[in-house]
């Protein structure tokens, strides 16, 4: 799977929108972008995923730019429990198996 | 549904002991991964199973790993015999299909602490 890069850390305010940015320059046409998100002392949690248009759920909205080179997670309204590692993720769908290659992800601090 | 149910949470062992990590998925998946923690290494895939079967294990550190999968709701990743490098959270996930894209739900780990 292609690689991503992202920002080691960022820091928002409280009920503040936060962006999220990621990297993809070396995306190829079948790779989808998934967000995960792994909270202190648990699991990584599944946030968005998406192809080509900009995507929308419960948890964020997911920006993706025109040449797919690459993409924002966009968290509306920060709240403490947002504090997290946010982790950029290709895979591509011709891949046989589900496989998620994580790298270093985005450390998000939340300030009161 | 409960999510993935992982057990022991906690596990502290002394090294050259095996260590047997579990795993329950959530009913309904039939894809299966085991992946290992650490600051040094962030999160690594070990293996997964896709309907019981192991399809990738390419990820496993040595011969002192083996991981099993005898039925649809359980596997089991097991460390014989233990090292200190070998501490780390493990986590289990599953997911409903091997391909495609649909998401993976992980367990809450084992913290695995070899002295």
């Amino acid at each position: 799977d292609a690689k991503t890069t992202q920002p080691n850390s960022m820091e928002s305010n409280e009920e503040e929108p936060v962006h999220l940015p990621c990297n993809h320059s070396t995306i190829s046409g079948t790779d989808y972008i998934h967000w995960y998100r792994q909270l202190p002392s648990q699991g990584p949690e599944y946030v968005i995923h998406g192809l080509t248009s900009n995507v929308n759920n419960r948890m964020a909205s997911l920006a993706i730019a025109e040449d797919r080179k690459s993409s924002t997670l966009i968290l509306h309204r920060a709240t403490l429990r947002d504090a997290a590692v946010y982790y950029c993720i290709l895979r591509d769908v011709r891949n046989a198996g589900n496989m998620l290659t994580f790298g270093g992800g985005t450390r998000l601090m939340v300030k009161p | 549904d409960a999510g993935v149910i992982q057990s022991p949470r906690h596990e502290v062992t002394e090294m050259g002991q095996e260590v047997t990590l579990r795993c329950k998925p959530i009913s309904g998946h039939n894809s299966l991964f085991w992946y290992r923690q650490t600051m040094m290494r962030g999160l690594e895939l070990l293996i997964y199973f896709n309907n019981n079967v192991p399809i990738d294990d390419s990820g496993m550190p040595e011969d002192r790993f083996s991981a099993k999968m005898p039925n649809a709701s359980f596997s089991t990743l097991k460390i014989q015999p233990s090292e200190p490098r070998d501490s780390a959270v493990y986590f289990c996930a599953s997911s409903r299909t091997s391909g495609g894209n649909n998401e993976q739900f992980f367990g809450p780990g084992t913290r695995l602490t070899v002295l």
